[in-house]
């Protein structure tokens, strides 16, 4: 069962637009949530990460808006260039001791046209 | 070194013939991790080491799978008898602390069994 559900698979927009990536969890014990960002033949690289005692983090164009009553939890990319086209994961881990693994969403491909 | 490093990039196995897949960390990283990633997937945890100890092998789907650090620092994957569902990326990760926040990913090593 997949503990992180992402959406949507790919996602096309253009040079300068706002791209929106979506998640939702059903496990209540997560208490960070990452964002990566994989190129291809490259591995995953952390991007940005929040965790649920906040409700927005920003750093540079890139946010995640997290609400914690309804599960879920979305990266904005603004301003959006053709070098951000790559592939964005979502994932989602519980706290230290309880679990050793991040749970990652199946990814969304962005294309930014210029 | 200044990231991980994993090695080869590409393996091609005949089905049934054993592997061994690399992992060298971040020089000083305590926790090391191995995921698999399935074409348009994302990441599924294999595996942790802090520093030579494994402390969870949950994910590993089967008894073929074999990981080890002998020594708290190089890790090695080994898949013996692979079977062509063994088909994918191999990604190791590694991270200063005792989890996984901010962790490092390496390149891979793609797989495939023919």
């Amino acid at each position: 069962q997949q503990q992180v559900k992402q959406s949507p698979q790919s996602l096309i927009v253009q040079k300068g637009g706002i791209s929106i990536i979506n998640c939702a969890y059903e496990n209540t014990a997560f208490d960070y949530f990452p964002w990566y960002q994989q190129f291809p033949g490259k591995g995953p690289a952390l991007l940005i990460a929040i965790r649920p005692d906040v409700s927005e983090k920003k750093e540079g164009r890139f946010t995640i808006s997290f609400n914690k009553s309804a599960k879920q939890f979305s990266l904005h990319i603004m301003d959006s260039q053709p070098g951000d086209s790559a592939t964005y994961f979502c994932a989602a881990s519980t706290p230290v001791g309880t679990g050793n693994q991040f749970y990652f969403g199946t990814g969304t491909s962005l294309t930014v046209i210029p | 070194g200044a990231g991980v490093s994993q090695s080869p990039r590409y393996k091609v196995a005949k089905r049934g013939q054993d592997v061994a897949l690399r992992c060298d960390p971040i020089s000083g990283h305590v926790s090391l991790f191995w995921y698999q990633q399935a074409l348009g997937q994302g990441p599924e945890f294999l595996t942790y080491f802090q520093n030579e100890a494994q402390l969870d092998k949950s994910g590993l789907p089967s008894d073929r799978f074999f990981a080890e650090r002998p020594e708290g620092s190089v890790s090695t994957l080994k898949i013996q008898r692979t079977q062509q569902e063994d088909s994918a990326v191999y990604l190791c990760a590694s991270s200063p602390g005792t989890f996984g926040y901010g962790y490092t990913f390496g390149s891979g090593t793609r797989l495939t069994v023919v």
